[in-house]
């Protein structure tokens, strides 16, 4: 079955600084990889996601990044801000009917 | 427009025990998938329905069921409660079957086995 790896487990930044996540996939067949943000005591929500056929999409300052070769796929945010504190958590999907998520990023943006 | 709903948000229940958790989708939404996600991870992937029937079983054991209603509302079903089960128990509404599309969560319910 799939495997997402992802990585870092703790990412901290100051505001105004850009923050990477990035994850791996196994299976070659999955072609829809979202990213849902989770902020403490609330539902994974999903914030921009992106397919096989697609190699990057933007949406104002969170962009992701797909290299179906090397199958990985990062998410970048950038100016963040203190709002962007939270968990984010990557996925993907193929054939099968899941999301196969990912361990998580606790990102913390200081002042 | 309401998003996907929850009940109960909270529930604790002893070992043995029996539980019905129960969601109802996004209006016009025709699929439902149920995930566990324990503390400090990921949502792992449990079972979906659409059009009540199952498209998709998780790697849980049989003491885990769920069913969808004509209205695609639906309810997941854990026998005999393990300390092991305790964790946020989340519902997902899409409009298709299939792990491709997008999927919307609801605020999950919080499982504590004692």
């Amino acid at each position: 079955g799939e495997n997402v790896e992802q990585h870092p487990s703790t990412l901290s930044v100051q505001e105004g600084d850009s923050a990477v996540i990035k994850c791996t996939y196994s299976d070659s067949a999955s072609n829809y990889f979202p990213w849902y943000k989770q902020e403490l005591g609330k539902r994974p929500q999903l914030i921009i996601d992106i397919r096989s056929n697609v190699g990057e999409k933007k949406d104002q300052r969170i962009a992701v990044t797909l290299n179906k070769t090397a199958k990985h796929f990062s998410l970048h945010i950038t100016e963040t801000q203190p709002e962007d504190s939270a968990v984010y958590f990557c996925a993907a999907s193929g054939t099968a009917s899941k999301l196969t998520f990912g361990t998580g990023t606790r990102l913390q943006v200081t002042l | 427009d309401a998003g996907v709903t929850q009940s109960p948000t909270h529930l604790i229940k002893t070992r043995g025990q029996h539980v019905t958790l129960r969601c109802s989708p996004i209006s016009g939404h025709k699929s439902v998938s149920w995930y566990q996600q324990v503390l400090g991870q990921g949502p792992q992937f449990i079972f979906q329905y659409y059009e009540k029937e199952e498209r998709g079983r998780g790697n849980f054991p049989d003491r885990f069921s769920a069913r969808q209603f004509p209205n695609y509302s639906s309810e997941l079903n854990v026998n005999a409660l393990l300390l092991g089960d305790s964790a946020l128990y989340l519902c997902a509404s899409s409009s298709l079957a299939g792990g491709s599309y997008e999927q919307y969560f609801g605020p999950g319910t919080r499982l504590t086995v004692t």
